[in-house]
């Protein structure tokens, strides 16, 4: 099972609506949580990390919260844009080692 | 850019082929990983090298064989790959491996074999 997961798997919405993605991990002992973007064909590109004493963290109209008790964290896009079209990955580090677990991504598709 | 520049952006090769992947980071950094992504799959860990030194090798066929002359430098030779093999392969690098901190991407080489 992997250590990280991501819902929902795929999402359309339209331009100028918001919308959430959530993440639920097991990764332990926890060490930060990063969200990606990734546009098809690319590298991901981090969009915000959070420690354990984070809460809530904003990029723009991205804003990434992390409940570290519950081990969950959303991704909040506001008034979504076309170019927010790609897949938005959470990835999760364990303290002390150079292990990444990464979710399968959400796939949002923005359309006009 | 994310200061990660890998080359080539898109490769086709036989399965009989020799050639391989180039990696470079103007970061600094300490680290660099090997990631395959393959469609509707998490991004699996390949290899990690630490001031040049391989310190993590997870299971990859030895069809992948990586090469790291330097910090900055990072090299993926394939040979006689299978079709299963075609994925987008990702370089990253970071600061300290063992503290995770945020790993940089590159844009990725988008492999398919035929």
């Amino acid at each position: 099972k992997n250590q990280v997961e991501q819902s929902p798997q795929s999402l359309i919405i339209l331009e100028g609506k918001n919308c959430t993605l959530q993440c639920n991990y097991t990764v332990s002992p926890f060490s930060n949580l990063r969200w990606y973007k990734q546009d098809t064909g690319r590298g991901p590109v981090s969009l915000t990390i959070m420690t354990f004493s984070e809460n809530t963290k904003s990029n723009g109209r991205y804003t990434a919260t992390l409940d570290a008790d519950t081990k969950q964290s959303s991704l909040h896009i506001t008034a979504s844009q076309l170019s927010d079209s790609a897949s938005y990955i959470c990835v999760v580090s364990a303290y002390g080692n150079n292990r990444l677990a990464f979710g399968k991504g959400n796939q949002v598709v923005v359309i006009p | 850019e994310t200061g990660v520049t890998q080359t080539p952006r898109h490769l086709v090769m036989g399965m009989t082929n020799k050639k391989s992947l180039k990696c470079e980071q103007h970061l600094g950094h300490n680290a660099m990983y090997w990631y395959k992504q393959s469609a509707k799959k998490p991004l699996e860990l390949m290899f990690v090298y630490n001031f040049k030194e391989q310190t993590e090798n997870n299971s990859v066929p030895s069809r992948f064989s990586p090469e790291c002359p330097n910090s900055s430098h990072l090299f993926l030779h394939l040979h006689t790959l299978q079709p299963e093999d075609s994925a987008l392969y990702l370089c990253a690098s970071s600061q300290d491996p063992l503290r995770g901190t945020e790993a940089f991407f590159g844009q990725g080489t988008r492999l398919t074999v035929v």
